[in-house]
């Protein structure tokens, strides 16, 4: 299975700046995602990050507040802009092949705080 | 999305074996069944998946009801490092292939 490098691992922030998280896989993948995880919560999808072309993002996220890139098949970014610190969280990045039938692989998060 | 259900929590005994069900009464025919686990600060790792038969790998085995609308995960001998949030989640291609997190299993694991 694919081996996820995410950074950076954890992060301090003061609201109003941005921070841009980087998700690296040592494989082509079809699909990419992006996660959030609220303290003592359960993931929440916030967007399929498309290779070449504009994320999909799940309801209650928009692309002003966590834009996301994907220039290639391994390699993927999110932002989280204008921040507060109701956005303290970890994110996460999953990747996985287009087949109901396979394994998804999850980066080990980000934790962001926001002061 | 079809959607899982799934115990808020258990508990086990260190080597004894996890039974740990999920129902899924509004699965489509082409969804597989996929479970993961989280780890205490870490990010979820998977576990096992699979469509109608029932499957086994080193970590857990995956009973899968004849209706397919639940299964079973089973730990045979349950070791503290078990002790996570369990997932059950269905994996869909006309979702996309994302996988919807529902508030898992929290499985304690008593020395």
């Amino acid at each position: 299975s694919a081996v996820i490098s995410q950074k950076p691992s954890r992060d301090i922030c003061q609201r109003g700046t941005s921070l841009t998280i980087q998700c690296q896989v040592d494989s082509q993948v079809t699909m990419m995602f992006w996660y959030r995880q609220q303290p003592g919560q359960s993931l929440t999808l916030i967007a399929t990050a498309n290779q070449g072309s504009e994320a999909t993002y799940e309801s209650g996220f928009v692309i002003d507040k966590f834009p996301i890139s994907r220039p290639n098949l391994t390699f993927s970014t999110l932002t989280v802009s204008n921040m507060s610190p109701e956005d303290s969280s970890i994110y996460l990045c999953s990747v996985s092949r287009a087949q109901t039938g396979s394994r998804s692989t999850f980066g080990s998060g980000t934790r962001l705080t926001v002061v | 999305d079809a959607k899982t259900t799934q115990p808020n929590s258990m508990e086990s005994n260190e080597e004894e074996p996890v039974h740990l069900p999920c129902n899924h009464s509004t699965i489509s025919g082409t969804d597989y069944i996929h479970w993961y686990r989280q780890l205490p600060s870490q990010g979820p790792e998977y576990v096992i998946h699979g469509l109608t038969s029932n499957v086994n790998n080193r970590m857990a085995s995956l009973a899968i009801a004849e209706d397919r609308k639940s299964s079973t995960l089973i730990l045979h001998r349950a070791t503290l490092r078990d002790a996570a949030v369990y997932y059950c989640i269905l994996k869909s291609g006309g979702s996309n292939y994302k996988l919807t997190f529902g508030k898992g299993t929290l499985l304690t694991v008593n020395p």
